[in-house]
């Protein structure tokens, strides 16, 4: 079986500093995980994804995320957040059988 | 341009009129799914299709049905809605290959009164 853990359904972060959402993950397979991010009022949009290879993977808008298998983790990080970073964010593990299971999200917030 | 296109975007219906929301892909993905999105439970599968003619039960399918006749289309039919499905849904495709991701439509946000 596999399912996914956010930690913290709410961030705050002030502009310019680190931005560090966190994800684990259960699997039962090698898994394939993502990240989303939702921009208000619109659809999920793919930021980054580790499948199989370089543990730290890199994704849009300065975003990465490193896959630790010994931690069940894979974090999305940026150095250095910018206002238009607000939304909500997803972690997903996608199952053998094509399936995703999602994460219930982390929204972040950016303060000035 | 690829993309998942649903529709309506914004839809407000009576308790038990039968309604249904397209959705079409353009992008030639066997693999096509529905979403609800409630605050506070992230995003529930509701129903899925691994290729034509081919569906199966999500984790909430209650109350909805679906239809996979052409590849392109997989429209999600709620014969009698409720307030209880009030709610947010996104329509997904994808390659059946476990490296790609969901290309999501933009959502169609219902309100059952």
């Amino acid at each position: 079986a596999q399912s996914v853990t956010q930690l913290g359904s709410h961030v705050s972060v002030s502009e310019g500093a680190l931005v560090l959402l966190r994800c684990n993950y259960s699997s039962s397979v090698p898994p394939y995980l993502f990240w989303y991010v939702q921009y208000p009022n619109q659809g999920l949009q793919l930021l980054l994804k580790y499948t199989t290879g370089a543990t730290l993977v890199k994704g849009i808008n300065g975003f990465e995320a490193e896959f630790k298998k010994s931690e069940t983790s894979f974090h999305l990080t940026k150095p250095s957040a910018h206002m238009s970073d607000a939304a909500e964010y997803f972690c997903a593990v996608k199952s053998t059988g094509n399936q995703f299971y999602f994460g219930t999200g982390t929204s972040l917030t950016v303060i000035p | 341009e690829a993309q998942v296109t649903q529709n309506p975007r914004y839809l407000i219906t009576v308790t038990g009129k039968k309604l249904t929301v397209t959705c079409s892909q353009n992008m030639n993905h066997e693999y096509m799914s529905w979403y609800r999105q409630d605050p506070g439970l992230g995003l529930r599968q509701i129903y899925y299709s691994m290729n034509v003619e081919v569906t199966d039960k999500g984790d909430v399918p209650e109350g909805y049905k679906v239809s996979r006749k052409e590849k392109r289309n997989f429209p999600l039919i709620l014969e009698s809605p409720s307030p209880n499905q009030t709610s947010l849904y996104f329509c997904a495709s994808s390659f059946r290959d476990r490296t790609y991701g969901y290309t999501f439509g933009s959502g169609t946000r219902l309100t059952v009164v």
